[in-house]
Protein backbone atom coordinates (compact mmCIF):
# COMPACT_ATOMS: atom_id res chain seq x y z
CA UNK A 1 0.00 0.00 0.00
CA UNK A 2 1.84 3.06 -0.86
CA UNK A 3 0.14 5.94 1.12
CA UNK A 4 3.09 8.64 -0.48
CA UNK A 5 3.60 8.49 -4.80
CA UNK A 6 5.91 10.06 -7.25
CA UNK A 7 4.11 8.63 -10.61
CA UNK A 8 7.44 10.20 -12.63
CA UNK A 9 10.35 8.47 -12.08
CA UNK A 10 12.44 10.76 -13.76
CA UNK A 11 12.28 13.82 -15.60
CA UNK A 12 14.40 16.46 -17.77
CA UNK A 13 15.08 19.75 -17.66
CA UNK A 14 16.92 22.42 -19.38
CA UNK A 15 19.05 24.69 -17.02
CA UNK A 16 17.57 27.91 -16.12
CA UNK A 17 13.81 26.23 -17.34
CA UNK A 18 11.28 25.08 -14.54
CA UNK A 19 11.42 22.02 -13.04
CA UNK A 20 8.07 20.82 -11.82
CA UNK A 21 8.07 17.16 -9.33
CA UNK A 22 4.61 15.84 -8.39
CA UNK A 23 3.81 13.90 -5.63
CA UNK A 24 0.08 12.17 -4.28
CA UNK A 25 -0.70 10.85 -1.02
CA UNK A 26 -3.62 8.44 -0.08
CA UNK A 27 -3.71 9.43 3.57
CA UNK A 28 -5.97 12.11 4.96
CA UNK A 29 -3.89 12.22 8.49
CA UNK A 30 -0.70 13.46 7.09
CA UNK A 31 -0.97 16.65 8.25
CA UNK A 32 2.91 17.51 7.06
CA UNK A 33 4.68 17.21 3.81
CA UNK A 34 8.47 17.60 3.03
CA UNK A 35 11.02 17.08 0.17
CA UNK A 36 14.39 15.68 -0.25
CA UNK A 37 17.01 15.72 -2.22
CA UNK A 38 19.39 12.75 -2.57
CA UNK A 39 22.89 12.24 -4.40
CA UNK A 40 23.96 8.06 -5.16
CA UNK A 41 25.59 6.76 -2.07
CA UNK A 42 24.55 9.14 0.55
CA UNK A 43 21.50 9.64 3.15
CA UNK A 44 18.94 11.68 1.84
CA UNK A 45 19.14 15.95 2.79
CA UNK A 46 16.09 18.14 3.91
CA UNK A 47 14.97 20.69 1.12
CA UNK A 48 11.34 22.27 2.06
CA UNK A 49 8.59 21.66 3.87
CA UNK A 50 4.96 22.80 4.41
CA UNK A 51 2.30 22.63 6.83
CA UNK A 52 -1.24 21.44 6.12
CA UNK A 53 -2.25 24.49 7.27
CA UNK A 54 -0.45 26.68 4.44
CA UNK A 55 -0.78 25.69 0.33
CA UNK A 56 2.30 27.16 -0.73
CA UNK A 57 6.01 27.57 1.20
CA UNK A 58 8.89 29.32 -0.17
CA UNK A 59 12.91 29.12 0.31
CA UNK A 60 14.70 30.61 -2.51
CA UNK A 61 14.42 28.55 -5.88
CA UNK A 62 12.39 26.22 -4.10
CA UNK A 63 8.69 26.37 -3.67
CA UNK A 64 6.52 23.50 -2.51
CA UNK A 65 2.30 23.75 -3.45
CA UNK A 66 -0.06 22.06 -1.36
CA UNK A 67 -3.56 20.52 -2.63
CA UNK A 68 -5.33 19.13 0.24
CA UNK A 69 -8.79 18.53 -1.55
CA UNK A 70 -6.32 16.67 -4.63
CA UNK A 71 -3.94 15.11 -2.29
CA UNK A 72 -0.95 16.29 -4.38
CA UNK A 73 1.83 17.94 -3.67
CA UNK A 74 4.62 19.87 -6.17
CA UNK A 75 7.93 21.18 -5.84
CA UNK A 76 9.07 23.97 -8.26
CA UNK A 77 12.38 24.37 -8.65
CA UNK A 78 13.46 27.79 -10.72
CA UNK A 79 15.81 28.72 -12.30
CA UNK A 80 16.67 24.84 -12.41
CA UNK A 81 21.13 24.64 -12.28
CA UNK A 82 23.01 21.66 -12.76
CA UNK A 83 23.31 20.79 -9.35
CA UNK A 84 20.07 20.13 -8.64
CA UNK A 85 20.23 17.19 -11.02
CA UNK A 86 19.96 14.55 -7.91
CA UNK A 87 16.61 12.05 -6.78
CA UNK A 88 14.30 13.93 -5.13
CA UNK A 89 11.93 12.12 -2.67
CA UNK A 90 8.48 13.12 -1.44
CA UNK A 91 7.72 12.09 2.51
CA UNK A 92 4.74 12.66 4.55
CA UNK A 93 4.00 13.05 7.94
CA UNK A 94 1.12 11.69 10.45
CA UNK A 95 1.77 14.24 13.67
CA UNK A 96 5.74 14.02 13.60
CA UNK A 97 5.75 9.99 14.49
CA UNK A 98 7.04 8.97 11.41
CA UNK A 99 8.17 9.54 7.82
CA UNK A 100 6.55 8.13 4.81
CA UNK A 101 8.70 8.44 1.48
CA UNK A 102 7.22 8.29 -2.25
CA UNK A 103 9.47 6.15 -4.89
CA UNK A 104 11.61 9.25 -5.96
CA UNK A 105 12.37 11.57 -9.11
CA UNK A 106 15.08 11.07 -10.97
CA UNK A 107 15.75 14.74 -11.79
CA UNK A 108 18.35 15.64 -15.27
CA UNK A 109 19.27 19.58 -15.52
CA UNK A 110 21.03 19.61 -19.23
CA UNK A 111 23.33 22.13 -19.98
CA UNK B 1 24.98 20.79 16.64
CA UNK B 2 23.35 17.34 16.44
CA UNK B 3 25.63 14.59 14.63
CA UNK B 4 24.24 11.41 13.11
CA UNK B 5 26.88 8.15 12.65
CA UNK B 6 25.92 5.04 10.78
CA UNK B 7 28.34 2.34 10.40
CA UNK B 8 29.85 0.62 8.37
CA UNK B 9 29.46 2.16 5.30
CA UNK B 10 29.87 -0.90 3.08
CA UNK B 11 29.05 -4.83 4.23
CA UNK B 12 29.24 -8.15 1.81
CA UNK B 13 28.22 -10.61 4.02
CA UNK B 14 27.08 -14.45 2.95
CA UNK B 15 23.55 -16.03 2.99
CA UNK B 16 22.43 -17.30 6.20
CA UNK B 17 24.95 -14.60 8.01
CA UNK B 18 23.90 -12.56 10.74
CA UNK B 19 23.50 -8.49 10.78
CA UNK B 20 24.25 -5.72 13.06
CA UNK B 21 24.03 -2.25 11.79
CA UNK B 22 24.43 0.56 14.50
CA UNK B 23 23.40 3.83 14.58
CA UNK B 24 24.06 6.59 17.00
CA UNK B 25 22.79 10.46 17.31
CA UNK B 26 24.82 12.95 19.44
CA UNK B 27 24.08 16.49 20.43
CA UNK B 28 19.88 16.04 21.35
CA UNK B 29 18.29 13.62 23.94
CA UNK B 30 14.84 11.73 23.13
CA UNK B 31 15.29 11.95 18.84
CA UNK B 32 12.63 9.69 17.18
CA UNK B 33 15.08 7.43 15.29
CA UNK B 34 14.35 5.46 12.06
CA UNK B 35 15.53 2.69 9.87
CA UNK B 36 15.06 2.79 6.39
CA UNK B 37 15.71 0.77 3.19
CA UNK B 38 16.35 1.91 -0.11
CA UNK B 39 16.35 -1.02 -2.49
CA UNK B 40 17.42 -0.91 -6.08
CA UNK B 41 15.16 1.28 -8.63
CA UNK B 42 13.49 1.81 -5.15
CA UNK B 43 11.88 4.36 -2.80
CA UNK B 44 12.91 4.60 1.03
CA UNK B 45 10.94 1.92 2.40
CA UNK B 46 9.94 2.65 6.59
CA UNK B 47 11.15 -0.28 8.35
CA UNK B 48 11.22 0.60 11.96
CA UNK B 49 10.71 3.77 13.92
CA UNK B 50 11.40 4.38 17.82
CA UNK B 51 9.86 7.51 19.84
CA UNK B 52 12.17 6.34 23.27
CA UNK B 53 14.53 3.69 24.49
CA UNK B 54 12.88 0.06 24.29
CA UNK B 55 10.14 1.52 21.93
CA UNK B 56 10.10 -0.38 18.42
CA UNK B 57 7.51 0.05 15.77
CA UNK B 58 7.50 -2.23 12.87
CA UNK B 59 6.04 -1.02 9.45
CA UNK B 60 7.03 -4.22 7.38
CA UNK B 61 6.78 -8.16 8.16
CA UNK B 62 10.89 -8.99 7.46
CA UNK B 63 13.81 -11.09 8.42
CA UNK B 64 14.71 -7.90 10.14
CA UNK B 65 14.46 -6.30 13.90
CA UNK B 66 15.44 -3.63 15.72
CA UNK B 67 16.42 -2.27 19.05
CA UNK B 68 16.71 0.93 20.84
CA UNK B 69 19.17 -0.06 23.61
CA UNK B 70 19.90 3.45 24.62
CA UNK B 71 18.46 6.98 23.97
CA UNK B 72 20.81 7.82 21.42
CA UNK B 73 21.27 4.21 19.61
CA UNK B 74 19.28 2.27 17.36
CA UNK B 75 20.67 -0.77 16.07
CA UNK B 76 19.51 -3.33 12.87
CA UNK B 77 19.90 -6.89 13.16
CA UNK B 78 19.40 -9.80 11.54
CA UNK B 79 19.85 -13.95 12.94
CA UNK B 80 20.16 -15.49 8.86
CA UNK B 81 20.55 -12.72 6.13
CA UNK B 82 18.62 -13.47 3.15
CA UNK B 83 19.42 -12.19 -0.28
CA UNK B 84 16.59 -10.24 -0.83
CA UNK B 85 17.99 -8.01 2.20
CA UNK B 86 20.58 -6.50 -0.41
CA UNK B 87 20.16 -2.58 -0.13
CA UNK B 88 20.83 0.62 1.17
CA UNK B 89 20.19 0.86 4.80
CA UNK B 90 19.71 4.40 6.35
CA UNK B 91 19.42 5.72 9.99
CA UNK B 92 17.59 9.13 10.43
CA UNK B 93 16.73 10.69 13.55
CA UNK B 94 14.22 13.47 14.19
CA UNK B 95 12.66 15.24 16.80
CA UNK B 96 8.96 15.59 17.69
CA UNK B 97 7.29 18.12 17.08
CA UNK B 98 9.32 18.51 14.04
CA UNK B 99 8.65 16.38 11.31
CA UNK B 100 12.24 16.71 9.78
CA UNK B 101 14.44 13.68 9.63
CA UNK B 102 18.06 13.89 9.22
CA UNK B 103 20.09 11.14 7.70
CA UNK B 104 22.91 9.53 8.19
CA UNK B 105 25.61 8.06 5.41
CA UNK B 106 24.14 4.91 4.58
CA UNK B 107 24.95 1.27 4.34
CA UNK B 108 25.07 -0.54 1.49
CA UNK B 109 24.35 -4.38 2.11
CA UNK B 110 25.21 -7.03 -0.36
CA UNK B 111 24.04 -10.42 0.46
CA UNK B 112 26.34 -12.52 -1.57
Amino acid sequence: DQQVKQNSPSLSVQEGRISILNCDYTNSMFDYFLWYKKYPAEGPTFLISISSIKDKNEDGRFTVFLNKSAKHLSLHIVPSQPGDSAVYFCAASPGAQKLVFGQGTRLTINP
Amino acid sequence: SQTIHQWPATLVQPVGSPLSLECTVEGTSNPNLYWYRQAAGRGLQLLFYSVGIGQISSEVPQNLSASRPQDRQFILSSKKLLLSDSGFYLCAWSRAPIAEAFFGQGTRLTVV
